[in-house]
């Protein structure tokens, strides 16, 4: 079966500091792959998807970058980060059949940017 | 603007009566349509979508969704509540045409009292 594995769980770092979250899915080749921010418990905001190695879109321009270095590796990363990069950021992943496919989501990363 | 609106912030319910949250949409064309769950601190989980057929859509956990395409809603229900339905729920939205991209809803906090 497919799992997702997302971590770490929880992170703080300090303002101006590096980032990187990492996602990986396991059962499954060729997927679809997205990072979300939520914030404050609510709304979700897709911040990158990718659909194959090295294929990256952003729907949000800002402070983070993705990287899809292998087939079911997803990467988020900030060279610097903001105050304003706090939230809870959650991978998934799709099947790449079509867009009626669902979502299947990480466990989640809360960051507290200080 | 293409749009999800939840326009509960939080429903209450008592266990074992029925439960509503409601979720309209306004896409253009025939959408895809998602319903997602989430319990505290974790990642959102699939609980059922439309595609096509039935308006009467069946899902985990004893849910279903009614879609009503004259009224763009697709409200989920469930006949009996349990207190462990209490978290958050999402209702999404894909166009047909879209880029991967998900429209959300702002969630709803169902919270059922014993």
């Amino acid at each position: 079966s497919q799992t997702i594995h997302q971590w770490p769980a929880t992170l703080v770092q300090p303002v101006g500091s590096p980032l990187s979250l990492e996602c990986t899915v396991e059962g499954t080749s060729n997927p679809n792959l997205y990072w979300y921010r939520q914030a404050a418990g609510r709304g979700l905001q897709l911040l990158f998807y990718s659909v194959g190695i090295g294929q990256i879109s952003s729907e949000v321009p800002q402070n983070l970058s993705a990287s899809r270095p292998q087939d079911r590796q997803f990467i988020l990363s900030s060279k610097k980060l903001l105050l304003s990069d706090s939230g809870f950021y959650l991978c998934a992943w799709s099947a790449s059949r079509g867009h009626e496919e669902k979502l299947f989501f990480g466990s989640g990363t809360q960051l507290s940017v200080l | 603007a293409q749009s999800v609106a939840q326009p509960e912030d939080q429903v209450n319910v008592a266990e074992g009566n029925p439960l509503t949250v409601k979720c309209t949409y306004s896409v253009s064309g025939n959408p895809y349509l998602f319903w997602y769950v989430q319990y505290p601190n974790r990642g959102l989980q699939f609980l059922l979508k439309y595609i096509t057929g039935d308006n009467l859509v069946k899902g985990s956990y004893g849910f279903e969704a009614e879609f009503n395409k004259s009224q763009t809603s697709f409200h989920l229900k469930k006949p009996s509540a349990l207190v462990s339905d209490s978290a958050l729920y999402f209702c999404a939205v894909r166009p047909m045409d879209s880029n991967y991209q998900l429209i959300w809803g702002a969630g709803t906090k169902l919270i059922i009292k014993p």
